[in-house]
């Protein structure tokens, strides 16, 4: 199987406080995506990653891949309440254009 | 601009029914992707589409499911005879071409069976 898999699995944190989500993949990729989702609605592109990047920057959102390693981290800085959703990364491998998703973290923020 | 649209929200049918998602991609976009998601899990891939094309079905079961996305129109993922484990919410996604470009979803459709 190539699942990605996420860690933690949830996460409680309170507002302002740094959230870090891991992932980890198995085959090589093209390129690795981070997603978010909220209850009852579909899923909202974050930030993309190529292979040959190392690490990439969207507002509080900071983003690392390590292929030697075989894993991709997110940093969400100064964390509100608006930011509880579940957290999926998905990779595109180059073999195919379909993306292998994780399966998630569950981020809590406490206001 | 509209993003991508998905028809219905929500679906509900019998068993030995004939469910019809509909996936409207985004302005511009001629790759279109279905997903199905269980809940608290992650979404599985199922088919890749082109205009008129299936690019990659690797994901969808042989039989029951079908998909298209014709010349004119949405996308289309079929399943006939559904039975209780095809419940999930079934996501469309749609991209410009197949370069480095990020995928973008709609709000899924919810499928129930009785």
């Amino acid at each position: 199987s190539q699942q990605g898999e996420e860690d933690p699995q949830a996460l409680s944190i309170q507002e302002g406080e740094n959230a870090t989500m891991n992932c980890s993949y198995k085959t090589s990729i093209n390129n690795l995506q981070w997603y978010r989702q909220n209850s009852g609605r579909g899923l909202v592109h974050l930030i993309l990653i190529r292979s040959n990047e190392r690490e990439k920057h969207s507002g509080r959102l900071r983003v690392t891949l390590d292929t030697s390693k075989k894993s991709s981290s997110l940093l969400i800085t100064a964390s509100r309440a608006a930011d509880t959703a579940s957290y999926f990364c998905a990779t595109r491998h180059n073999a195919g254009n379909m993306l292998t998703f994780g399966g998630g973290t569950r981020l809590m923020v406490k206001p | 601009n509209a993003g991508v649209m998905q028809n219905p929200r929500h679906l509900v049918r019998r068993r030995g029914q004939e469910a019809r998602l509909r996936c409207s991609p985004m302005k511009g976009h001629s790759h279109v992707y279905w997903y199905r998601q269980l809940p608290e899990e992650g979404l599985k891939f199922m088919v890749y589409l082109q205009k008129e094309n299936i690019i990659d079905e690797s994901g969808m079961p042989k039989e029951r499911f079908s998909a298209e996305f014709p010349k004119e129109g949405p996308s289309i993922l079929r399943i006939q005879q559904v039975v209780r484990g095809d419940s999930a919410a079934y996501f469309c996604a749609s991209s410009p071409d197949s370069s480095n470009q990020p995928q973008h979803f709609g709000d899924g459709t919810r499928l129930s069976i009785l």
